[in-house]
Formats: structure tokens, C-alpha cells, sequence
């Protein structure tokens, strides 16, 4: 398998901009979650999905923020308008069941 | 609640084996991880240990699980250069997937 596939794995964008991150879950896993790393913050839980249901989207920072999992191999992250402040880098990880979290590459995400 | 602590910053001379600590704070936790991530990749799982257990070794590390003061550690042998990356611990707590990151050791392996 080829893992986590994530794209754009950069992405360079004005505030005010929308910016739409894609994620590619491992084949047969049920569960994905969308993360954000800063130096600040570290690693935050943003939205988690099973089954292609939203479980758990208390991380998700404000209304700018959507996140869509239309099907089993298929998600994205969306910010609408993004600042500054979004800049960060936006992991997706799957899991199969109660299991070990596989991590994709990530998305940088700087906004000027 | 989930809160995991760790401490930033390591350096090690190539050879000398590493010790990167971490505590936390949900006593239900059912699985401890440790997570490497390399510059510009993403979180690598390195290996778990149940929290039943008390150590679990696999190859050059060993895990360390102090369940009464909520202490986990990661021993690394005979440290190589390759092994230079942030190191992080993340706790899950049973019927809950998510998982709490601690911010991440960075540990830097000098030759």
C-alpha cells in the first residue's frame, strides 16, 4: 500500500484565499483524522472521521475551518478565508479500527 | 483529562544510548506510543506498549512504564545519526480513537 497519500504537500497562498488540503486514507481503514503542528502549539487534533461520519470536531478552530469526507478513500480540509495565523503544517492520519495511526506526509500551509 | 508533558531538547554523542521521557495524565490510558518524526515527514510509529506492561524492548529501544507516577520513557542504544528527529508520546484512552500528542523532544545526535 502506499501509505497516506496527502496533496499539495506545499502550499504558498494570500489571506483571504480559500485553500483546499486533500488526504488519501490507507485502503480498508475506517477511521482518518486531520491534525495541525505549529511550534506553538504542537500537534492539535482537529476533526476526526469513521466511517466517513464526523465523530469529533471539537479542535476545529472557527467556522473557517470545514472538513468533508465524501467516501472511504476521499477527504479535505478546507479554510475559507485563511490568515496568516493558519499557517502550519496539516498532517492526515488513518487507522483501522481502535489501532495504530498511520500519518501521511503533510501539507506546509503558509499564508502570506 | 489527556495532557502529555515532554521535555524539548536532547543531544547525544553517535553510540551513547538516548533516554527521552514523558508524562501524562489520563490514568485510563489503554496504549502509550512513541512517534519519530523526521525533518519535512510526517509521524512514523516506532512502537507501544499496552499499559499492562511494564517494559517492552524492540531491537536498540526499550520502553518503560511507570503506570503509578504516569511516567513513560524511550531508551534508544547505541545512537545513531539517523535516529536525529522529534520524538513524541501520545497516549490513547480506551473506546476513545483519538490520541494526545505531547509537544515533542527534538534529540540530535552529535558524531
Amino acid at each position: 500500500d502506499a501509505g497516506v497519500i496527502q496533496s499539495p504537500r506545499h502550499e504558498v497562498t494570500e489571506m483571504g484565499q480559500e485553500v483546499t488540503l486533500r488526504c488519501k486514507p490507507i485502503s480498508g481503514h475506517d477511521y482518518l483524522f486531520w491534525y495541525r503542528q505549529t511550534m506553538m502549539r504542537g500537534l492539535e487534533l482537529l476533526i476526526y472521521f469513521n466511517n466517513n461520519v464526523p465523530i469529533d470536531d471539537s479542535g476545529m478552530p472557527e467556522d473557517r475551518f470545514s472538513a468533508k469526507m465524501p467516501n472511504a478513500s476521499f477527504s479535505t480540509l478546507k479554510i475559507q478565508p485563511s490568515e496568516p495565523r493558519d499557517s502550519a503544517v496539516y498532517f492526515c492520519a488513518s487507522t483501522q479500527g481502535p489501532n495504530t495511526q498511520y500519518f501521511g506526509p503533510g501539507t506546509r500551509l503558509t499564508v502570506l | 483529562g489527556e495532557d502529555v508533558e515532554q521535555s524539548l531538547f536532547l543531544s547525544v554523542r553517535e553510540g551513547d544510548s538516548s533516554v527521552i521521557n514523558c508524562t501524562y495524565t489520563d490514568s485510563s490510558s489503554t496504549y502509550l506510543y512513541w512517534y519519530k518524526q523526521e525533518p519535512g515527514a510526517g509521524l512514523q510509529l516506532l512502537t507501544y506498549i499496552f499499559s499492562n506492561m511494564d517494559m517492552k524492548q524492540d531491537q536498540r529501544l526499550t520502553v518503560l512504564l511507570n503506570k503509578k507516577d504516569k511516567h513513560l520513557s524511550l531508551r534508544i542504544a547505541d545512537t545513531q545519526t539517523g535516529d536525529s528527529a522529534i520524538y513524541f508520546c501520545a497516549e490513547k484512552t480506551g473506546g476513545n480513537n483519538r490520541l494526545a500528542f505531547g509537544k515533542g523532544n527534538q534529540v540530535v545526535v552529535i558524531p
